[in-house]
């Protein structure tokens, strides 16, 4: 069974910084490149972050990029997201999602339940 | 960048009834890299449709997608009292990923 869990999450300032974990279970993490997603209060979802399989090759959100920085411990089957320069607007519920493999086809087959990040100061 | 426009914004039904949910992108996409999500209050969200037309595992068949080019359906064929949710569509570019705002599906 495919577990995601996620943690790490907290209450910070405006300017301070925060590491999520997703620790996975239940598949080859190797095989999958895992993604990063947010989730305002009352809102839509935004995605932030992706990295490949082996780690060498990351995406971000323009709103992201140049702050947060996305990695992945193959070893230890767990994915990060390391968040500086934290705003306000960063307030979300943070998700870590698996990759789908299926032919050409894309989609994020597995969530875990996220991890609350609020910046208030 | 594309974007993804979600209508109606709410679709209030009966269970038992059809839903069909639209999903239009400002440029024609591929359909390997079209995607639909469900997502209940206080839940993450459930991976419906990819490639467009293909259900995920454990979907049940009154879930169906279709579309090419701009234009994409999620439809449910007849209501049950747990579809009422929040759905999702979802691109993947070169480089990136996005979502539409969402269509909420409530009781009428």
């Amino acid at each position: 069974e495919v577990q995601l869990l996620e943690s790490g999450g907290g209450l910070v300032q405006p300017g301070g910084s925060l590491r999520l974990s997703c620790a996975a279970s239940g598949f080859t993490f190797t095989s999958y490149p895992m993604t990063w997603v947010r989730q305002a209060p009352g809102k839509g979802l935004e995605w932030v972050s992706s990295l490949t399989g082996s780690g060498d090759t990351t995406h971000y959100a323009d709103s992201v990029r140049g702050r947060f920085t996305i990695s992945r411990d193959n070893s230890e089957n767990t994915l990060y997201l390391q968040m500086n320069s934290l705003r306000a607007e960063d307030t979300a519920l943070y998700y870590c999602a698996k990759y789908l493999r299926s032919g050409g086809d894309w989609a994020f087959d597995y969530w875990g339940q996220g991890t609350l990040v609020t910046v208030s100061s | 960048e594309i974007v993804l426009t979600q209508s109606p914004g709410t679709l209030s039904l009966s269970p038992g009834e059809r839903a069909t949910l639209s999903c239009r992108a400002s440029q024609s996409v591929s359909s390997g890299y079209l995607a639909w999500y469900q997502q209940k209050p206080g839940q993450a969200p459930r991976l419906l449709i990819y490639g467009a037309s293909n259900r995920a595992t454990g979907i049940p068949d009154r879930f169906s997608g279709s579309g090419s080019g701009t234009d994409f359906t999620l439809t449910i064929s007849r209501l049950e009292p747990e579809d009422f949710a929040v759905y999702y569509c979802q691109h993947f570019g070169t480089y990136l990923s996005t979502f539409g705002p969402g269509t909420k599906v409530d009781i009428k």
